[in-house]
């Protein structure tokens, strides 16, 4: 079984719409990210949380929410969806020490 | 200022050639690692090799060799007798500490596209 899952795997909604990825792990680790990624533009982070108390804005939080329910799960929330935010989004995990990060299988969202 | 650049957006190459990805860093710790990903079509990112800043040895693994230079600020990956299988977007990271711990910065991608 994966380490790091989420789902769904392919989402298509309309705009305005609520929506929630959702991220688990197997890995036993304390920190974890969501990424979105965009043709040309790479990988880039939207939130993370170093544990369950913790929540920490990335580089390109705004219109997304995020909550860490456990360890083991993190959820990204669009609260109202708009087509600018059709992406891939990748959850993400890494252990305290933060050296190395494994990634989920990632969710290709469309906004219509 | 990008952390990590990675200059070629998209190159080809017939089979079997080999080829090289570049990969340029900025850091001013002296502790980081550099990291390679493959993301195939299907579209998981797959972690090829980390490497910490005080091990300058290249590394080969197979038909994959990474050749780490500080000197140049590059971690430049090259895929000899390429196959069509390599076909993939390739990214180059960079994990350095930040106030809370390792921050990951990635490049933009290299597409990389093995013509049967």
């Amino acid at each position: 079984d994966a380490d790091v899952t989420q789902t769904p795997r392919n989402r298509i909604t309309k705009t305005g719409k609520r929506i929630m990825l959702e991220c688990s792990q197997t890995k036993g680790h304390d920190r974890m990210y969501w990424y979105r990624q965009d043709p040309g533009l790479g990988l880039r982070l939207i939130y993370y949380s170093f544990d369950v108390k913790d929540i920490n804005k990335g580089e390109i939080s705004d219109g997304y929410s995020v909550s860490r329910q456990a360890q083991a799960k993190f959820s990204l929330s669009l609260e109202s969806a708009i087509p600018n935010q059709t992406a891939l989004y990748f959850c993400a995990t890494s252990d305290y020490r933060g050296e190395t990060q494994y990634f989920g299988p990632g969710t290709r969202l469309l906004v219509l | 200022a990008q952390k990590v650049t990675q200059a070629q957006t998209e190159i080809s190459v017939v089979e079997k050639e080999d080829v090289t990805l570049d990969c340029v860093y900025e850091t001013r710790d002296t502790t980081y690692y550099l990291f390679w990903y493959k993301q195939p079509p299907s579209g998981e990112l797959v972690f090829l090799i980390r490497r910490n800043s005080f091990d300058e040895q290249n590394e080969i693994s197979g038909r994959y060799s990474w050749n780490f230079q500080k000197s140049t600020s590059s971690f430049n990956f090259t895929i000899t007798a390429s196959q069509v299988v390599d076909s993939a977007v390739y990214f180059c990271a960079l994990s350095e500490a930040g106030p809370t711990g390792n921050q990951f910065y990635f490049g933009t991608g290299t597409s990389l596209t093995v013509i049967p």
